[in-house]
C-alpha cells in the first residue's frame, strides 16, 4: 500500500497569486497523477508526472498554469498559478501500486 | 479508447431498501475496475476493487459488485441501505497493473437515502 500526504490541506488565496502544493508518498512510485476536483464534480486528470522528465498534461491543462516538479520518486508538487475564482477546487495527487491506486488526502483550495 | 460510464447522477433510495449504482466501462483490454465513496468534505474511500479474479466483488460496508464482462458492466449493489450510505459514488477504471498506469473517473452518482 502507499500513504500520501499533501501541504497545505486548505488555502484561501487572493486572485492573481500563485499556490505550490506538496505531494509526498512514503513509496517508491515511477509516476504520480494530479487530479482537480471542482465543486460538485468527479476528479479530472490534469497531468502525470514521471520522475526525470517533463509532466505530461491532458487536454485543457498548460504547464504555464500548472508546473509540476518531480524532483525524486517520492515527491512531486503542483504549482497553481494565476489564480483566478474558477481555479477554487481540491487537487488530490494519486499514484498507482500493485494495480490499486492511492490518493491523496487533497487541498481544498478557494481563489477570492 | 477507454471510458467510464455512471448510467445515473443521483440514486435515492429509502433506508432498508437494495441500492444499485450503475457502471459501464469500454476498454481494449482487461481492466481494473474499482469503486470509491467519497462523503462530504472527506477524502476518497475505496469501496472495493475488481482485478481479474472472481467476478463478484465484497467491500467494505456491506457493498458489494460483479464485474460482468459481456455487459461491460460493473454494478455496485447493498441489498440494505443504512443513512450513513448517502455520499458520493464513483466508478473507476485503470488499464495495466504498473506504476504507470492512468486511471479514469466516471462522473459519480450523488447516492440519498430517505428515512
Amino acid at each position: 500500500s502507499a500513504v500520501i500526504s499533501q501541504k497545505p490541506s486548505r488555502d484561501i488565496c487572493q486572485r492573481g497569486t500563485s499556490l505550490t502544493i506538496q505531494c509526498q508518498v512514503d513509496s517508491q512510485v515511477t509516476m504520480m497523477f494530479w487530479y482537480r476536483q471542482q465543486p460538485g464534480q468527479s476528479l479530472t486528470l490534469i497531468a502525470t508526472a514521471n520522475q526525470g522528465s517533463e509532466a505530461t498534461y491532458e487536454s485543457g491543462f498548460v504547464i504555464d498554469k500548472f508546473p509540476i516538479s518531480r524532483p525524486n520518486l517520492t515527491f512531486s508538487t503542483l504549482t497553481v498559478s494565476n489564480m483566478s475564482p474558477e481555479d477554487s477546487s481540491i487537487y488530490l495527487c494519486s499514484v498507482t501500486l500493485g494495480g490499486e491506486q492511492f490518493f491523496g488526502p487533497g487541498t481544498r483550495l478557494t481563489v477570492l | 479508447a477507454q471510458s467510464v460510464t455512471q448510467l445515473d447522477s443521483h440514486v435515492s433510495v429509502s433506508e432498508g431498501t437494495p441500492v444499485l449504482l450503475r457502471c459501464n466501462y469500454s476498454s481494449s483490454y482487461s481492466p481494473s475496475l474499482f469503486w470509491y465513496v467519497q462523503h462530504p468534505n472527506k477524502g476518497l474511500q475505496l469501496l472495493l476493487k475488481y482485478t481479474s479474479a472472481a467476478t463478484l466483488v465484497k467491500g467494505i460496508n456491506g457493498f458489494e459488485a460483479e464485474f460482468k464482462k459481456s455487459e461491460t458492466s460493473f454494478h455496485l449493489t447493498k441489498p440494505s441501505a443504512h443513512m450513513s450510505d448517502a455520499a458520493e459514488y464513483f466508478c473507476v477504471v485503470s488499464f495495466g497493473y504498473s506504476s504507470a498506469s492512468k486511471i479514469i473517473f466516471g462522473s459519480g452518482t450523488r447516492l440519498s437515502i430517505r428515512p
